[in-house]
């Protein structure tokens, strides 16, 4: 079955530190997404690719890294400098184009203590 | 920049009544919308959208939606709401020959509660 994994589910790191989202899709779409969901706020985006080893900032890519050396993967770094990481945070990818929608991953809740 | 902005953060029905989530965009050009929903701690799923065409949306699960471009509204509708309709749902907009390409804007959310 066609689709996007995210790994882990959930995530607990010590403040100070970096740590890696995974993001793996097998629907073959060029275009992949993140973004940061906070309760009340909606989804905001922080990175998005349209092709392999281009990417452009979104709303809130302070505090983030992002690579895309392969179509079907796209890791998420938050580093150290993001002042409050603790999140849920969703992958998504497409068809490259305004009218196709976006397929979500299952998200990675990452806490940082 | 266009904007998205869903009227009430909660709405509350009781099973077997009808459902409607307002959203209402901004855009200097007519938009591409969608309508996506949230089970708890689950990714969003897809549950209709507007592109071009008929303005009358249908989607999963038995919703549909209207795009009214002279009121840039974009309501969801449901004529009778099931305890599994019980979600978070969101409306989201892209914009047509913008230089954001294939970004989506999305409204803050409306969280549907089901009373027996």
């Amino acid at each position: 079955d066609g689709g996007i994994t995210q790994s882990p589910k959930y995530l607990f790191r010590k403040e100070g530190q970096n740590v890696t989202l995974s993001c793996e899709q097998n629907l073959n779409h060029d275009a992949m997404y993140w973004y940061r969901q906070d309760p009340g706020q909606g989804l905001r985006l922080i990175y998005y690719s349209q092709i392999v080893n281009d990417f452009q900032k979104g709303d809130i890519a302070e505090g983030y890294s992002v690579s895309r050396e392969k179509k079907e993967s796209f890791p998420l770094t938050v580093t150290s400098a993001q002042k409050n990481p603790t999140a849920f945070y969703l992958c998504a990818s497409s068809i490259a184009g305004l009218a196709y929608e976006q397929y979500f991953g299952p998200g990675t809740r990452l806490t940082v203590t | 920049a266009q904007s998205v902005t869903q009227l009430g953060s909660h709405v509350s029905v009781s099973e077997g009544a009808l459902v409607l989530l307002r959203c209402n965009y901004s855009s200097s050009v007519p938009p591409y919308l969608f309508w996506y929903v949230q089970y708890p701690n689950q990714g969003l799923q897809l549950l209709l959208k507007y592109t071009t065409g008929a303005t009358l949306v249908k989607g999963i699960n038995g919703f549909e939606a209207e795009f009214k471009k002279s009121e840039t509204s974009f309501h969801l509708t449901k004529p009778s709401a099931h305890m599994s309709d019980a979600a978070e749902y969101f409306c989201a907009v892209s914009e047509p020959g913008g230089t954001s390409y294939g970004k989506l804007t999305f409204g803050q959310g409306t969280i549907l509660t089901v009373h027996p």
